[in-house]
């Protein structure tokens, strides 16, 4: 397999602007996973998608947060009125069962 | 709630000896699964090792072994034959399912240094 792919790999952006992260996971795989990740921490968990149904949304997923798995094929996170406390790793994962496999994740800048 | 611990922030070892990495976690589940995921610097995370908590066996992948003690709910992580590759950071990660959604919960991380 390809693996997880994500895109793009880097962002800056502006405070106030609004930004969106794609990931592709691995094609057989239906649970599809969002975590985010600051500096020196382990990831914390976002939402999670089985097939295109989001099951699951952390209260960290603010009113400024959305997610969608169209089609249960890719998904994009959506990032509105961009904060600084938003800078940070956004990692994608995906599974068939229980051995999630990770994308390179998007680094978010946020100035 | 679920919470996994990892006591050690940085641990160091020199290159061909063994390392034990910690881990705790809290639960009151009685079957679910833990990980190890290692994180190489600036490269993405890669699954070490997984156990499923119902087998009393711990697991081994090669070098990289588990002592999964349940009654405890510790979860250590021990590298044989240490190698400048293995250098990274390690978490240890829990997952929970919720009304039929997964999630992992992650340790803080063990940041591990090899010394030539």
């Amino acid at each position: 397999d390809t693996g997880v792919s994500q895109d793009p790999r880097h962002k800056i952006t502006k405070r106030g602007q609004n930004v969106t992260f794609r990931c592709d996971p691995i094609s057989e795989h239906n649970r599809l996973y969002w975590y985010r990740q600051t500096l020196g921490q382990g990831p914390e968990f976002l939402t999670y998608f089985q097939n295109e149904a989001q099951l699951e949304k952390s209260r960290l997923l603010s009113d400024r947060f959305s997610a969608e798995r169209p089609k249960g094929s890719f998904s994009t996170l959506e990032i509105q009125r961009t904060e600084q406390g938003d800078s940070a790793m956004y990692l994608c994962a995906s599974s068939l069962r229980d051995r999630a496999r990770f994308g390179p994740g998007t680094r978010l800048t946020v100035l | 709630a679920q919470t996994v611990t990892q006591s050690q922030p940085e641990m160091s070892v020199q290159e061909a000896e063994t390392v034990t990495l910690s881990c705790t976690y809290d639960t009151s589940e009685s079957d679910y699964y833990l990980f190890w995921y290692k994180q190489p610097p600036s490269r993405q995370m890669i699954l070490v090792i997984r156990q499923e908590a119902y087998k009393q066996q711990n697991a081994t992948e090669n070098r990289f072994s588990v002592n999964f003690q349940k009654a405890a709910k510790s979860f250590s992580l021990k590298i044989s034959d240490s190698q400048l590759g293995d250098a990274a950071m390690y978490f240890c990660a829990y997952r929970v399912i919720i009304q039929g959604a997964q999630k992992l919960v992650f340790g803080q991380g063990t940041r591990l240094t090899i010394n030539p």
